[in-house]
Parts: structure tokens; sequence; C-alpha cells
């Protein structure tokens, strides 16, 4: 079967630097998805890795090891804002996407 | 720019009454349609996909069935619901312009109980 495993919730301070890990299991793969989530709100895209490597978008980053099937989120100068949930999606080889279950992420000040 | 509106945003329903929540996009044509659901402390469920008016995928067999009556409209419905069906129901399209990378936008959600 497909799987995704993230970390179910996770601490941390404001202003500190967190990652968040993902780690997959599916059939095929063209792309790595990750999207932030607000308690009762939509999903929204914060980034897309397809090759290894590290992928930095302001104070957010995004790696992927295709050969490892490992994926993290890192979050620097971390805000209140940025209590939320953090899904990581894989795209499978039917370009289907398969979904993990998220990562409530808590910051205390 | 390009929107998704769903409604109801909130609803509570008794078992075995039906439902209807509708989709509609603004600012893109022809677009493929998802909706998914997402049940707490569980990954989003792809329920059912569009590539044009009536033209609907089934990806899990439940009670639920979806219509595309117009190309950005998008309605999921049922006729008996079951409590299994609370959750989160969210409508999605590819943004404008992202290619076929796998990237989703979505609407604001409906959030259904049922008691």
């Amino acid at each position: 079967g497909q799987n995704i495993d993230q970390p179910t919730e996770m601490t941390a301070t404001e202003g500190a630097i967190v990652q968040i890990n993902c780690t997959y299991q599916t059939s095929g793969f063209n792309g790595l998805f990750w999207y932030q989530q607000h308690a009762g709100e939509a999903p929204t895209f914060l980034s897309y890795n397809v090759l290894d490597g590290l992928e930095e978008k302001g104070r957010f980053s995004s790696f992927l090891s295709r050969s490892k099937g490992y994926s993290y989120l890192l979050l620097k100068e971390l805000q209140m804002k940025d209590s939320a949930s953090y899904l990581c999606a894989v795209l499978d080889s039917n370009y289907q996407l398969i979904w993990g279950a998220g990562t409530k992420l808590i910051i205390k000040p | 720019s390009q929107t998704i509106h769903q409604w109801p945003a909130t609803l509570v329903q008794p078992v075995g009454s039906p439902l209807s929540l509708e989709c509609t996009v603004e600012g893109t044509s022809n677009p493929n349609l998802y909706w998914y659901r997402q049940a707490a402390g569980r990954g989003l469920q792809l329920l059912f996909y569009s590539v044009g008016i009536g033209q609907i995928s089934s990806e899990v067999p439940q009670n639920l069935s979806a219509s595309r009556p117009q190309d950005r409209q998008f309605i999921l419905s049922s006729k008996k619901l079951l409590l299994s069906d609370s959750g989160f129901y969210l409508c999605a399209c590819p943004p404008a312009g992202s290619g076929d990378t796998g990237e989703l936008f979505f609407g604001e959600g409906s959030r259904l109980t049922v008691l």
C-alpha cells in the first residue's frame, strides 16, 4: 500500500527553527508537496520538490531525498502565525496525490 | 485571479437525510475539479474528480455522488447520509498557470456534521 508518515504534533518556540519530517512509500514518484493549513481553513500551497535537494523560499525551505523516500520542511524565525498543520503529499505514478495526516505545529511565546 | 466558492460553509444534518454541497470556480476555464474529504486525524481523501462537463470519476465507493452540470460548477450529493460522512469537504482545482505539477488550489471548505 501507499503510505505517508509525519509526526502528529510538534511544539516549538517563537523565533526558533523547526524541522518537520515526512517519509513516504508510494507506487512511483512525480513530486512532493508541502501545504499549510490553519485550523478550520483550507490548505494552502507552500512548496514543491521533484528533484533531490533543498528549495528555499523565504523563511521556509523544503528538502527531498528520493532514494530515501524522505522530505523535510524547515521553518526559520518562527512566528505565532506559523501555528498550523503542515501536510505532506506525494504525486504517485498515476499522478494521484497521496496525503499524509498532517503535523500540527504549536508555537509557544 | 482564481477563486473557488463553496457553500454552505457549515451544516449539521441528521443521519439518513440528503446532502448537496456546491463548488463554483472563477478565474479559469475548463479546469480539472476535485472533491476531497478530510476527516479528523487522517489525510485528505480524494472522492471524485472531473476533467469536463458531465465527466466524473469516482475514487472511493460510497454513498456519495458528484455531478458537473457546468464547466465551473461541481456538486457533491448524497441521498442518505451516514455518520461516517462527517468531515471537512474541500473542492480543488489546479492553479491557473501551474502547468502539470499536480499543485492544487482549494476552496474554503464545507464542514459537515452528521448526527
